[in-house]
């Protein structure tokens, strides 16, 4: 089993759409939950920050930590076609510098 | 937000040379730097954490005596693949810490460099 898993996608839906992407984990020392969206051949851009158990809101976007299931998610509401990019989660542990554990990604592509 | 440079951006180089590839931190000091590489539709592999001053601690799988990391300054790491081969084609993305950040762990990302190996 792999650290974390990532559903792989591609997702379509039409614009102003609610989009869920979710992941899953197996190491229980995982603390900080992040998500990263990016645009082809560029590199990642930090888009949610989150620690723990939890909801975040940020705009268009909430991220969600259920550190008792395992789970995270991430909602966009009202979809744009400019939200069409690579989503990925990433988590890390508690140490000073820890390395990041990514999730595969997934493909988004939001229709006119 | 952090900003994170890469030079070059794409390169191009036969089989059996080396290329090196900066990594900049624009506006802050990175005690800690990270290099990843990421294949066509996968994730991104960590290869190596880089810390200024000190060796490189690599991934169990990545060659160290093939990618040379150093990390000589605060604002400064590079990576260089040596003997390259078409197998090395990949897109090579460095990372930064950012300890002024706030925010534990935050790696802020740069624009990454597309190697091709022919």
């Amino acid at each position: 089993q792999k650290e974390v898993e990532q559903d792989p996608g591609p997702l379509s839906v039409p614009e102003g759409a609610i989009v869920s992407l979710n992941c899953t984990y197996s190491n229980s020392a995982f603390q900080y939950f992040m998500w990263y969206r990016q645009y082809s051949r560029k590199g990642p851009e930090l888009l949610m920050y989150t620690y723990s158990s939890g909801n975040k809101e940020d705009g268009r976007f909430t991220a969600q930590v259920d550190k008792s299931s395992k789970y995270i998610s991430l909602f966009i509401r009202d979809s744009q076609p400019s939200d069409s990019a690579t989503y990925l989660c990433a988590m890390s542990g508690s140490g000073a510098n820890s390395k990041l554990t990514f999730g595969k990604g997934i493909t988004l592509s939001v229709r006119p | 937000g952090a900003v994170v440079s890469q030079h070059p951006s794409w390169v191009i180089c036969k089989s059996g040379t080396s290329v090196k590839i900066e990594c900049r931190s624009l506006d802050f000091q990175a005690t800690t730097m990270f290099w990843y590489r990421q294949f066509p539709k996968q994730s991104l592999m960590l290869m190596a954490t880089s810390n200024e001053g000190s060796k490189a601690t690599y991934e169990q799988g990545v060659e160290k005596d093939k990618f040379l990391i150093n990390h000589a300054s605060l604002t400064l790491s590079t990576l260089t693949v040596t003997s390259a081969h078409p197998e090395d084609s990949s897109f090579y993305i460095c990372s930064a810490s950012d300890p002024a950040s706030g925010r534990y762990n935050e790696q802020f990302f740069g624009p990454g460099t597309r190697l091709t190996v022919l």
